[in-house]
């Protein structure tokens, strides 16, 4: 099987940095995924770590540590459009290719 | 199509119907997911088509759901007797060669 745990809000100022980390447990493991979802929206990707370290792709970046089966999501220069709903997920042996998401983090940018 | 595409994009119906929802996903896609979304919830998984391999519907919550996908491309989400329970939005996602799925705009069903 497989858990994911996510904290549920975060509140950051316009501008700043934030961090939100993502926890798992799975039957094997082949990657952590990062999804993006606004209001009414669907759910857009973001970005992939299969190994551990750190992947930029612009203000995003993303973070894998397997050793200690977390991850992060870094999001830097927060704009107010920056406020939606992140999820992470992880595909893993159970479902051999399966993808399940986290219950997700609501970022809220404030000015 | 450019995108994957759902529809309907609203399906309201009465408790004890059965509703059909459809899933386009982007040309040559080999895998295809059914999610379920209540609001303010997190993603269920339903099912994964991949290719010609049997499909793992080890997401779905009960014999009134079912889905199938035709020639490898459409798939149908059948949800039989339909239940207040199962108002919320299911969408569908297709995944190329990488990681990256690409999702549908969903439908939004309503049992009234």
């Amino acid at each position: 099987g497989q858990s994911l745990e996510q904290p549920s809000e975060v509140t950051a100022v316009e501008g700043a940095i934030v961090q939100i980390n993502c926890t798992y447990q799975t039957s094997g493991f082949y990657g952590l995924s990062w999804y993006q979802q606004h209001d009414g929206g669907a759910p857009t990707f973001l970005s992939y770590n299969a190994l551990d370290g750190l992947e930029e792709t612009g203000r995003f970046s993303s973070f894998l540590s397997r050793s200690d089966s977390y991850g992060y999501l870094l999001l830097q220069e927060l704009q107010m459009k920056d406020s939606a709903s992140y999820f992470c997920a992880v595909r893993d042996q159970t479902g051999a290719n399966n993808l399940f998401f986290g219950t997700g983090t609501r970022l809220t940018v404030i000015p | 199509g450019a995108g994957v595409s759902q529809s309907p994009s609203n399906k309201v119906t009465e408790k004890g119907k059965d509703v059909e929802l459809r899933c386009d996903p982007i040309s040559g896609h080999t895998a295809l997911y059914w999610y379920r979304q209540s609001l303010g919830q997190g993603l269920e998984f339903l099912i994964y088509f991949q290719g010609n391999s049997a499909p793992d519907k080890s997401g779905l919550p009960s014999d009134r759901f079912s889905a199938e996908r035709t020639g490898g491309s459409v798939s149908t989400l059948t949800i039989q007797r339909t239940q207040q329970e199962d108002s919320a939005v299911y969408l569908c996602a297709s995944r190329g060669v990488n990681e990256k799925l690409f999702f549908g705009s969903g439908t939004q069903l309503s049992v009234l």
